[in-house]
């Protein structure tokens, strides 16, 4: 059971769209991690957010914790095909992750 | 940075037979590791978190009995499939805390049993 809750599961795009994709959970974050992962690897973590609201930028990625620390967003822009892989968030306290987000974009 | 090396990166044994993956920490001291096993288009799921020198804390769900894991030093944990089967085929990744909020991940196993 996914105690995070991650959407969409799926999400297919061109080049040059925007998106963004969600993480949610019924309990407070203390800290949430985003990382993407690539078919036969390890996922490479992307970012660590730790305060509520705050805003995190990494080049074409925007993440942003929500104020009551139980959601978090990754925004896209200009997505590229070398942004497909697959999306994960994931918490710190214990390690557990979302069921993901499998983006694709197409060229 | 923090590397964590995880072998083999893929094997193939017969059913009935047991297999062990290891995971080295590099120039870092891993006093805890998490196991995670990830089934095809699906996320890591959690098995277990081993910390050096004690017994692994199993996830409810994981038989300890069939994955057996040792973390006997600060920088080599090890996950033992026994008696594999079939549907034990997946891709095993494991992953060191290298600090607050830094973790690193091995390159993941990827087990196939026939």
């Amino acid at each position: 059971t996914q105690l995070l809750e991650q959407s969409p599961q799926f999400l297919s795009i061109q080049e040059g769209e925007n998106l963004t994709v969600y993480c949610n959970s019924s309990s407070v974050f203390s800290s949430l991690q985003w990382y993407r992962q690539e078919p036969g690897e390890g996922p490479v973590l992307l970012v660590t957010v730790v305060t509520g609201g705050e805003v995190k930028k990494l080049k074409r990625l925007t993440f942003q914790f929500g104020d009551a620390r139980k959601d978090s967003s990754l925004h896209i822009t200009a997505a590229q095909p070398g942004d497909t892989g697959l999306y994960l968030c994931a918490r710190n306290n214990d390690m557990r992750f979302g069921a993901g987000t499998r983006l694709t974009v197409k060229p | 940075g923090a590397v964590v090396s995880q072998h083999p990166s893929w094997v193939i044994c017969k059913s009935g037979t047991s297999v062990k993956i290891e995971c080295r920490s590099l120039d870092f001291q891993a006093t805890t590791m998490f196991w995670y096993r990830q089934f095809p288009k699906q996320s890591l799921m959690l098995m277990a978190t081993s910390n050096e020198g004690s017994k692994a804390t199993y996830e409810q769900g994981v038989e300890k009995d069939k994955f057996l894991i040792n973390h006997a030093s600060l920088t080599l944990s090890t996950l033992t499939v026994t008696s594999a089967h079939p549907e034990d085929s997946s891709f095993y990744i494991c992953s060191g805390i290298t600090g607050a909020y830094g973790y690193t991940f091995g390159s993941g196993t990827r087990l196939t049993v026939v």
